[in-house]
């Protein structure tokens, strides 16, 4: 089946550096992939949507500045959060949705989690 | 825009109990709906979908939902629930137009012995 491949699945990292995660679409090709945010139990909050070849849309609230996405090819979308502080802190989750498929095709990664110290 | 409503944050049931997890959700049209399992530090596991057709669906490791549409639900079951059940459920709709998924709150489900 499809899978979705997420790295780094944890990272710690200083406060003012900034932290790339990469989502990997392995056996199939993403026009579209979705980027989450997860605090400790609750739920995930759809944060963008990137479509390949163009500019992501970020959800209302989101900074985009801060939260960059770039998805140069079908199967790799990157997330980086720049100048992270500790409130960046959270679990962040990737998934890819297999246009080719009618069932929507939803796959989602295995998540990264974010310690900003 | 679509909602999703888990009115449950926190079930615990007994091994070999039967479960059911509530979802409603809002939208003007036919939803695509999921429920995923997450266990901690993990992603998401699909357990099922509903597109249309049969609005009973199975799903894996013994899990099946109904869609009521009069009732704007989506409830989980499960006729006898295993200790490694133990995790967190979210349910989910989306347009598939609109590829715009949202999530409900989650429901964290404890087994007892």
């Amino acid at each position: 089946g499809a899978v979705v491949s997420q790295h780094p699945s944890w990272v710690i990292c200083k406060s003012g550096t900034s932290v790339k995660i990469e989502c990997r679409s392995l056996d199939f090709q993403a026009t579209t992939m979705f980027w989450y945010r997860q605090f400790p139990k609750q739920s995930l909050m759809l944060m963008a949507t990137s479509n390949e070849g163009s500019k992501a849309t970020y959800e209302q609230g989101v900074e985009k500045d801060k939260f960059l996405i770039n998805h140069a090819s079908l199967t790799l979308s990157t997330l980086t959060v720049t100048s992270a502080h500790p409130e960046d802190s959270s679990f962040y989750i990737c998934s890819a949705r297999d246009a080719g498929k009618e069932d929507g095709g939803y796959t989602f990664g295995s998540g990264t989690r974010l310690t900003v110290v | 825009a679509q909602s999703v409503t888990q009115p449950d944050i926190h079930i615990t049931v007994s091994e070999g109990a039967s479960l059911e997890l509530r979802c409603n959700y809002s939208y003007g049209a036919t939803p695509y709906l999921f429920w995923y399992v997450q266990s901690p530090g993990q992603g998401l596991q699909l357990l099922l979908k509903y597109f249309s057709g049969d609005t009973l669906v199975q799903g894996i490791k013994g899990f099946e939902a109904e869609f009521k549409r009069s009732q704007s639900s989506f409830n989980l079951r499960k006729p006898s629930v295993h200790w490694s059940d133990a995790a967190e459920y979210f349910c989910a709709v989306d347009s598939y137009n609109n590829n715009d998924m949202r999530f409900g709150a989650g429901t964290r489900l404890t087994v007892k012995p």
